[in-house]
């Protein structure tokens, strides 16, 4: 079974508007984090932000935010005041301690923000 | 700021070749990670190293191997190329005490075997 799901393979938004990517997660480890990475058309994973399992409020860095819903098991990206700039590809990410070090991504999901 | 960097952007091999994939870091990272990434499908973790001389098997190792001889630098190898391994190859670089601020990648590289 998928561990992340990111059912938008492809978005649009209005520049300056706010734009919502969904992540589900499947996971039985009390411990986790999940993390938004932005890849652009460069090539290189450019971290986010930041969510633990154990945060009581939402991650928010600048114009990101995460809306984390543990109980439904999905931690979505909210950019605010989309720019050109944020069109890339964005991956969900999430790393179990019981996994260790290591990370398991997303498929992805491919933003376009339309000037 | 960290550098997580890979020797090739782009690289075109034939069938058969053995092929060497570097990466190095410089902010004395315990662990590196090498993925592959194809269209629908994200990252795929293919092996990965928390210390010198050490590795471990990721999700996908079939058909790869690796070696971690200096803390800096990680190497994938491809013992013989196969068309199937055509991919997107991303080499990352992090530290065990800061798991909050992700991992550092470098630019990637985009392998063509023919």
């Amino acid at each position: 079974a998928q561990k992340i799901t990111q059912t938008q393979p492809g978005m649009f938004v209005q520049e300056k508007e706010a734009v919502t990517l969904d992540c589900t997660y499947d996971t039985s480890d009390p411990s986790y984090g999940l993390f938004w990475y932005k890849q652009p058309s460069s090539g290189e994973m450019i971290f986010l932000i930041y969510q633990g399992s154990y945060d009581q409020q939402n991650a928010t860095e600048g114009r990101y935010s995460l809306n984390f819903q543990k109980a439904r098991k999905s931690a979505n990206l909210v950019i605010s005041a989309s720019q050109l700039g944020d069109s890339a590809m964005y991956f969900c990410a999430m790393r179990e301690r019981s996994y260790g070090q290591n990370f398991v991504f997303g498929p992805g999901t491919r933003l376009s923000v339309l000037p | 700021d960290v550098k997580v960097t890979q020797s090739s952007r782009y690289l075109v091999k034939r069938t058969g070749e053995k092929v060497f994939l570097e990466c190095v870091q410089d902010m004395d990272h315990e662990n590196m990670f090498w993925y592959r990434q194809d269209p629908g499908l994200g990252l795929r973790l293919i092996y990965f190293s928390y210390d010198v001389k050490m590795k471990e098997k990721g999700d996908i190792p079939e058909g790869y191997s690796v070696s971690r001889e200096k803390k800096e630098r990680f190497s994938l190898i491809l013992e013989s190329a196969s068309t199937n391994q055509t991919s997107m190859y991303l080499c990352a670089s992090g530290t065990r005490d800061r798991a909050a601020y992700g991992y550092t990648f470098g630019s990637g590289t985009r392998l063509t075997v023919v």
